[in-house]
């Protein structure tokens, strides 16, 4: 039983790279979210998506993008990427109501020099 | 706009004692408060949660206290030990439109020898 699964676990960018991090869960849950949590901090959330096809923006969108094509995955894409995103990020989702336990992937640190 | 508000920040407690996280919130459409538990390295887990026709639940050394009429609820970690020291998030969720899960912004509990 996977989860939420989120790949890669540590990526290194240089200004102005561009990447996606993966995210793919195996529980039919229509809800899914990308946070990102920076030292000693909250969770920010960036995008979220209630089912196939739809996405809207969290409290932080800006320099990211999503896309949600399927029920199992939600991709994060950084087109441009800067120091400021320099952060760990979290995908989680949640059952088809968006009540009850929110699965958490084991994050992916990036940094970027 | 914070929909679930968290404090403290960080709490320091010696082993053996109460540790005490207390949240709270605006919306009456919650109507499902978990806790989440994050351990550095990792994505946060649920803890233990309640919901609102109750005014308490507990689990092993953890309780929930709901006071609903006050829109508050609070973590209690009762003979508190090392191996507790972690972040811990209060969360919100319910029937609140597109976006349904909210997060408290953490706690970091220190528990020393």
């Amino acid at each position: 039983n996977a989860g939420v699964t989120q790949t890669p676990k540590f990526r290194i960018l240089k200004i102005g790279q561009s990447m996606t991090l993966q995210c793919t869960q195996d529980m039919n849950h229509n809800y899914m979210y990308w946070y990102r949590q920076d030292p000693g901090m909250g969770l920010k959330l960036i995008y979220y998506s209630v089912g196939a096809g739809i996405t809207d923006k969290g409290e932080v969108p800006n320099g990211y993008n999503v896309s949600r094509s399927t029920t199992e995955d939600f991709p994060l894409r950084l087109e441009l990427a800067a120091p400021s995103q320099t952060s760990v990020y979290f995908c989680a989702s949640t059952s088809l109501r968006g009540e009850g336990e929110a699965f958490f992937g084991q994050g992916t640190r990036l940094t970027v020099v | 706009q914070q929909q679930v508000k968290q404090s403290p920040q960080s709490l320091i407690v010696q082993k053996g004692g109460i540790s005490i996280i207390n949240c709270a919130y605006e919306n009456t459409a919650f109507d499902y408060f978990p806790w989440y538990q994050q351990f550095p390295g990792k994505g946060p887990a649920l803890l233990i949660a309640i919901r609102p026709d109750v005014s308490e639940k507990k689990e092993g050394r953890f309780t929930i206290s709901f006071n609903k009429s006050a829109k508050q609820f609070s973590l209690h970690i009762m003979d508190s030990q090392p191996g507790d020291s972690a972040t811990y998030f209060c969360a919100a969720s319910g029937q609140t439109g597109a976006n349904n899960l909210f997060f408290g912004t953490g706690t970091r509990l220190t528990v020393i020898p």
